[in-house]
Order: structure tokens, then C-alpha cells, then sequence
């Protein structure tokens, strides 16, 4: 149980463009889906918080406006990287927490390159 | 000071020797404590988490949480080489997770 599927694994993009990265959760409901971003090398960074049904937290540093996330559902949340720049290449991973449960369960992941 | 501390490492065992891994936290009010792998390339995996003083045990693995010295540890026994990775230690506040930024795990045959 508690698998948490991403998509697309990896993808390549254009400077400018928008990319969407879907994360789903396949065998429960995620009450809390969380977007983190991971550099080469370094540790997880926690970008937002997603509760279903309302708006994201972000953390600080963390623009909204270029991260749009999107909790339409107990099994799927939406990151939007908009116009995208080579700076935003990273590997992204969605988590999920069930119910009032602390421990996360992380998606594989999502490389974006942007060109 | 960060809120999660780990050693980068890398930390070196033999193949069978105990690995033992340790993380320190500065948040009194946490309570729960969590245990990730993650190997190169890859997402983290859940291994172990830990909400009461004392040990954990779980097949090879085993978490050892100490609130009063704010120190949470694992123990792997037995080390395979496929251990080799980073092992991330994690505790929660207001439902979110604070990270360490890992201890690089090397078994050698």
C-alpha cells in the first residue's frame, strides 16, 4: 500500500514554456500532498503544501506565481512550473500523507530540463 | 542552527558490520521522527519512523529515539552493499517534515 505515482518521469522543455507535473496517490486518499524540489547533491527543499480542495501553502522563497499547484481531488495534486528557465531544472517529487498519519510517501520523482 | 542535523559523511562499513546513523534535533515539541533512504537519482523511501523513547526494531533496521538528549539514531546490521545510499532523517512539525541533509551510507564488499 501507499504508492504515489508521478508523471512524467522526466521531461525537457523550452525556456518560456509551462510544464505541469501530475501526482497521484493509487491505493489511498492524501488528506496533504506536499512539492519538494532537490537539487544535485543537496537535501530536499519544500517548496508547498497542498490540502485538498483549498489553496496552497508555500514556503518562503518559494513564488507562487511561478509554482501553480492545484489540489482538485483526495488522490491528485498538480504542480505548473510556469515559463519556465534553465534555473527551475531540478528534480521535483510530490509526497503524500494519509489522514492524520505524519509519515509521507513519495512520489519517484519528476527531472525537468529547460533548455 | 539548523532544525535537523545530520554528519554528510560519507560513513564507510564493511559488508556485515553494523551501520549505525545519527541525527540530532533542536524542536522539543516534535514528536514524530522518520527514517528515508534514498539512492542516487532516486525519491526517498520510508524506512522506519519512531514516536516513543527507546528502540524500534524492523527486520535489520532499528531506530533508537532519546527526547531528552533530542537525538534519534539507526542501526543497520548486517550491512549489504545494497545499502549504499543517503539515509535522510526527518522530524515532523505542524504536519510538515523538516529534513536533514542526509548521511551518505558506503557499504563495501
Amino acid at each position: 500500500g501507499a504508492v504515489v505515482s508521478q508523471h512524467p518521469s522526466w521531461v525537457i522543455c523550452k525556456s518560456g514554456t509551462s510544464v505541469k507535473i501530475e501526482c497521484r496517490s493509487l491505493d489511498f486518499q492524501a488528506t496533504t500532498m506536499f512539492w519538494y524540489r532537490q537539487f544535485p547533491k543537496q537535501s530536499l527543499m519544500l517548496m508547498a503544501t497542498s490540502n485538498e480542495g483549498s489553496k496552497a501553502t508555500y514556503e518562503q522563497g518559494v513564488e507562487k506565481d511561478k509554482f501553480l499547484i492545484n489540489h482538485a481531488s483526495l488522490t491528485l495534486s498538480t504542480l505548473t512550473v510556469t515559463s519556465a528557465h534553465p534555473e527551475d531544472s531540478s528534480f521535483y517529487i510530490c509526497s503524500a500523507m494519509q489522514g492524520r498519519r505524519y509519515e509521507q510517501y513519495f512520489g519517484p520523482g519528476t527531472r525537468l530540463t529547460v533548455t | 542552527q539548523k532544525e535537523v542535523e545530520q554528519n554528510s559523511g560519507p560513513l564507510s562499513v564493511p559488508e556485515g558490520a553494523i551501520a549505525s546513523l545519527n541525527c540530532t534535533y533542536s524542536d522539543r515539541g516534535s514528536q514524530s521522527f522518520f527514517w528515508y533512504r534514498q539512492y542516487s537519482g532516486k525519491s526517498p523511501e520510508l524506512i522506519m519512523f519512531i514516536y516513543s523513547n527507546g528502540d524500534k526494531e524492523d527486520g535489520r533496521f532499528t531506530a533508537q529515539l532519546n527526547k531528552a538528549s533530542q537525538y534519534v539514531s539507526l542501526l543497520i546490521r548486517d550491512s549489504q552493499p545494497s545499502d549504499s545510499a543517503t539515509y535522510l532523517c526527518a522530524s515532523e512539525r505542524t504536519d510538515k517534515l523538516i529534513f536533514g541533509t542526509g548521511t551518505r551510507l558506503q557499504v563495501f564488499p
